[in-house]
C-alpha cells in the first residue's frame, strides 16, 4: 500500500528558513513523481512543482519559481520542501502526494508569524 | 482567467444526485485533458475519485464507490463528476484537475452540501 508520511508542524518567524519532509513507503520510490501542493486556511489547492526521483528532474509552478526549493534522498525514500525566508503569506497546510492517483501525504501546517 | 472554472458551491437532497461540472479555459480543448476528481473532508488530505478521459479511458479510485463517476459536456467545454444517490457522508468539497504545461492545475473547488 503507498504512503506517504509528512514531517509534524513548524511554526516559524518572518525570514527565517525551513525544511519539511514527505517519506514514502508501500512502493517503490522511483516509480512515481512526488508533487507538493499548498492549501492556505480557508481556500483550495495550489499545485506548487514536482520532482522525478529518478534523474532529480524538477519542474516548479511559476507562482512557486524561486520561493521554495524542491529535492530528494533517494536512499531513504524521501522528499523535501525548503524555503530559505519564509513570509507569513507561506502560512499554509502543504501536502505531498506520489504521481496523481496515490493516497497524499496527512499534510505538515506550516504557521509563520512574528 | 482561471484554466479550470468550478461553482463554489452546490446543494442536493440525500438520495438524489449531484452533477459537478469543471469549466475549461475557452482557449482549450476538453477533448484533449484528462479530468481528475478529488473529495475533501475537513481536517483530511484530498482523496483521489476517480480520472476521466473517455468511457474507454477512466479509472475508479481504490475503494471509491460506483455512484461516483466522470464524463465530459463536449459543448460546455467541461469536465463532470456525477454523484449519484447522495449521502450525508458525500458532504465535502470537491477539486477537479488536469495537467498542463507539465505540471498540475486545480480547480477552485467546489463545496457540496447534502440537506
Amino acid at each position: 500500500e503507498v504512503q506517504l508520511v509528512q514531517s509534524g508542524a513548524e511554526v516559524r518567524k518572518p525570514g527565517e528558513s525551513l525544511t519539511i519532509s514527505c517519506k514514502g513507503s508501500g512502493y517503490r520510490f522511483n516509480s512515481y513523481w512526488i508533487n507538493w501542493v499548498r492549501q492556505m486556511p480557508g481556500k483550495g489547492l495550489e499545485w506548487m512543482g514536482r520532482i522525478d526521483p529518478n534523474d532529480f528532474d524538477v519542474k516548479y509552478s511559476p507562482s512557486f519559481q524561486g520561493h521554495v526549493t524542491i529535492s530528494v534522498d533517494r536512499s531513504i525514500g524521501t522528499a523535501y520542501l525548503q524555503w530559505n525566508s519564509l513570509t507569513s503569506s507561506d502560512t499554509a497546510m502543504y501536502y505531498c502526494v506520489a504521481g496523481d492517483q496515490a493516497p497524499w501525504g496527512q499534510g505538515t501546517l506550516v504557521t509563520v508569524s512574528s | 482567467q482561471a484554466v479550470l472554472t468550478q461553482p463554489s458551491s452546490l446543494s442536493a437532497s440525500p438520495g438524489a444526485s449531484a452533477t459537478l461540472t469543471c469549466t475549461l479555459r475557452s482557449d482549450f480543448n476538453v477533448g484533449t485533458y484528462r479530468m481528475y476528481w478529488y473529495q475533501q473532508k475537513p481536517g483530511s488530505p484530498p482523496q483521489f475519485l476517480l480520472k476521466y478521459n473517455s468511457d474507454s479511458d477512466k479509472q475508479q479510485g481504490s475503494g471509491v464507490p460506483s455512484r461516483f463517476s466522470g464524463s465530459k459536456d463536449a459543448s460546455a467545454n467541461a469536465g463532470i463528476l456525477i454523484i449519484s444517490g447522495l449521502q450525508s457522508e458525500d458532504e465535502a468539497d470537491y477539486y477537479c484537475m488536469t495537467w498542463h504545461s507539465g505540471g498540475w492545475v486545480f480547480g477552485g473547488g467546489t463545496k457540496l452540501t447534502v440537506l
